[in-house]
């Protein structure tokens, strides 16, 4: 099957590291990504990382694979107020020509 | 250069009537997506196109349909509208062609600002 798992909310003091969990069912998926949605927009894509890759680090942003527990998260260091947001985890269906979204995790940033 | 266009952005139906939303892709993506939001469900995915033809289409029932035009840019209706049928519909268009070709295998999305549909 393919279903794609994340926490709902996620609350951290403004200079701290944030972590958002994701968990996907599809093995055979080729990329994984994050996107973020602010207030009354669609959503724009953060990072991807392809699925024979462990690690991917972009500034503030460190995605981490593990393959074998089908679990990917989203490290976003010196979280700031403008990070408040909903981050989406996807993976892409190659077969399928779809990429399935996560029910999105809303970030707060508390100043 | 543009992004993806959806029009309109906010719109109010009636049960029972029908509504159409337009997609306006980035120039040259061929591949475009529909998605329905909402606070229950989140993301769920209606149906994907490129060169006028569906590849896919996800768990809806009939009342949703799509087209894509020679130009890219795509249409979904929604017929005998439904109150749960409220909604953010997003379009998403990219280069994506042929799986796991390079950067453009990888699906990268831009979506639209969505447009807004409220059955009443």
């Amino acid at each position: 099957g393919e279903d794609v798992e994340q926490s709902l909310f996620l609350s951290v003091r403004e200079g701290d590291s944030s972590v958002i969990n994701c968990t996907y069912t599809d093995s055979s998926s080729t990329y994984l990504y994050w996107y973020k949605q602010e207030p009354g927009a669609g959503l724009q894509l953060l990072t991807y990382i392809f699925s024979n890759m462990d690690m991917k680090q972009d500034q503030r942003l460190t995605v981490l694979l593990n393959k074998k527990d089908k679990h990917l998260s989203l490290r976003i260091a010196d979280t700031q107020t403008g990070d408040s947001a909903i981050y989406f985890c996807a993976e892409l269906n190659t077969g399928g020509f779809k990429t399935i979204f996560g029910a999105g995790t809303r970030l707060f940033v508390k100043a | 250069k543009a992004g993806v266009t959806q029009t309109p952005r906010y719109l109010i139906k009636t049960r029972g009537q029908q509504v159409t939303l337009s997609c306006s892709p980035i120039s040259g993506h061929r591949s475009v997506s529909w998605y329905q939001q909402t606070p229950g469900q989140g993301l769920q995915f209606l149906f994907e196109y490129f060169s006028e033809t569906q590849r896919n289409k996800g768990n809806f029932p009939g009342r949703f349909s799509g087209r894509q035009f020679s130009n890219s840019r795509s249409e979904m209706n929604v017929s005998t509208l439904e109150l749960g049928d409220s909604a953010l519909y997003l379009c998403a268009s990219s280069h994506y062609s042929v799986p796991g070709q390079g950067h453009s295998g990888a699906n990268v999305l831009t979506f639209g600002a969505g447009s807004r549909l409220t059955v009443l």
